[in-house]
């Protein structure tokens, strides 16, 4: 297996742009993270799926930024409208179950002008 | 991944010694613990866990001690390499939160040859 796939791996995009990151988790994986990763904030859990199921977004930081795992293999973190403080590292991970680690895919570097 | 935390904790050490990095975490359900290594540009990877029901664990040159009673974490790295120099992160999944992986704020391994 590749591991965890994002894409693209760098966006830079204009405020008020609707920004969207892709993952592909590691197929019979049945969990779903997306962490965004900051100087200020460490990395802070946004999002997390089970079985393709939003389980607790209680990380989502606003209503510009949503979440969906359409199938098993594919899931789309969305930013609208974007915003100079959305500037970040965006991870994709997913693991087994719930008691083994999490694998995460390379990022994305979002940056917002 | 970018560099986290303005304030860093930062562990120097010379090539070829032991390095031990320390992590305290905060939920006493937390049931399962892991060691990520972070390097310049990548994601998170999994080193090393534990759960809780032990108090040490042996990998390749890593070790992990668990100590419950104080909530404490730690590895240690033997005859560190330049290759060991990265950011390290302690993540613990408390069993009263579902599957939400907590990341500490991470330590800074600098190897000097």
């Amino acid at each position: 297996d590749a591991g965890v796939i994002q894409s693209p791996r760098h966006e830079v995009t204009e405020m008020g742009q609707e920004v969207t990151l892709r993952c592909k988790p590691i197929s019979g994986h049945d969990y779903l993270f997306w962490y965004r990763q900051t100087m200020m904030r460490g990395l802070e859990l946004l999002i997390y799926f089970n079985n393709n199921v939003p389980i607790d977004d209680s990380g989502m930081p606003e209503d510009r930024f949503s979440a969906k795992m359409p199938n098993a293999s594919f899931s789309t973190l969305k930013i609208q409208p974007s915003e100079p403080r959305d500037s970040a590292v965006y991870f994709c991970a997913s693991s087994l179950d719930r008691v083994t680690e999490a694998f995460f895919g390379q990022g994305t570097r979002l940056t917002v002008v | 991944g970018e560099s986290v935390g303005l304030h860093l904790p930062t562990l120097s050490v010379q090539e070829g010694d032991n390095s031990i990095i320390n992590c305290a975490y905060s939920n006493s359900a937390s049931d399962y613990f892991i060691w990520y290594k972070q390097e310049s540009g990548k994601g998170p990877q999994f080193i090393i866990d534990i759960r809780s029901n032990m108090d040490k664990r042996q990998g390749q040159r890593v070790t992990v001690l668990l100590n419950k009673t104080v909530k404490h974490l730690s590895l240690q790295i033997a005859a560190t390499q330049p290759g060991d120099s990265a950011v390290y992160f302690c993540a613990e999944n408390p069993m009263d939160a579902g599957n939400m992986l907590t990341f500490g704020g991470g330590t800074r391994l600098m190897v000097k040859p």
